[in-house]
């Protein structure tokens, strides 16, 4: 099974500033087979990059995904208050599809 | 709209069987794949399997292979996770989502359920 590992787990920023997120898999995803999710406490995960790089639909242009083979990073350009929550990353390149242990990105 | 509905929230002891459901509305639910992800507290996401209600061929993580079962019933838009016996560890938040309609099974989840938490103690 191909193993994400997410950094930093914890992220503590300020609004306004520039979020950077990775994830790194443990063998090859492609550049088409990766995700990134957002959670909030209490709520379901919410898409909102796939193909690495492709924004799901509604999410801001604030978030971007870049990268390819192992190394992914979503960025969120400004964070907004509601940015504050847990950044999942996905792979499906392969059964069993795997997730990384999570981001949390915390206000300063 | 698309979405979907789960069932409520389930208390349950070791030992005991549960069925939860996934009602899908606002598409043609035997198109779609139907996954489910389950979230322990305080901790991460973690695919169990997958469902696809038109034929239910289904697919599970080795992790969760022997211990839950999936299904679907197509005539009531649902799909189900099921256990024969429970144990403290099976307490969780449980997800389903419907992934993009682009890579059949393998694919990123766009359309999630509100979740069903399953608590089991004694």
């Amino acid at each position: 099974e191909i193993v994400l590992t997410q950094s930093p787990g914890t992220l503590s920023l300020s609004p306004g500033e520039r979020a950077t997120l990775s994830c790194r898999a443990s063998q090859s995803v492609s550049s088409s087979y990766l995700a990134w999710y957002q959670q909030k406490p209490g709520q379901a995960p919410r898409l909102l990059i796939y193909g690495a790089s492709s924004r799901a639909t509604g999410i801001p242009d604030r978030f971007s995904g870049s990268g390819s083979g192992t190394d992914f990073t979503l960025t969120i350009s400004s964070l907004e208050p509601e940015d504050f929550a847990v950044y999942y990353c996905q792979q499906y390149i392969r059964s069993p599809q795997t997730f990384g242990q999570g981001t949390k990105v915390e206000i300063k | 709209e698309v979405q979907l509905v789960q069932s409520g929230a389930e208390v349950k002891k070791p030992g005991e069987s549960l069925k939860i459901s996934c009602k899908g509305s606002g598409y043609s639910f035997t198109s779609y794949w139907i996954g489910w992800v389950r979230q322990m507290p305080g901790k991460g996401l973690e695919w169990m399997g997958i469902i696809y209600p038109g034929d239910s061929d289904t697919r599970y993580s080795p992790s969760f292979q022997g211990h839950v079962t999936i299904s679907a019933d197509k005539s009531l838009s649902t799909a189900y996770l099921q256990w024969s016996s429970l144990k403290a560890s099976d307490t969780a938040m449980y997800y389903c989502a419907r992934p993009l309609p682009f890579g059949g099974d393998l694919d990123a989840y766009d359309i999630w359920g509100q979740g069903t938490m399953v608590t089991v103690s004694s």
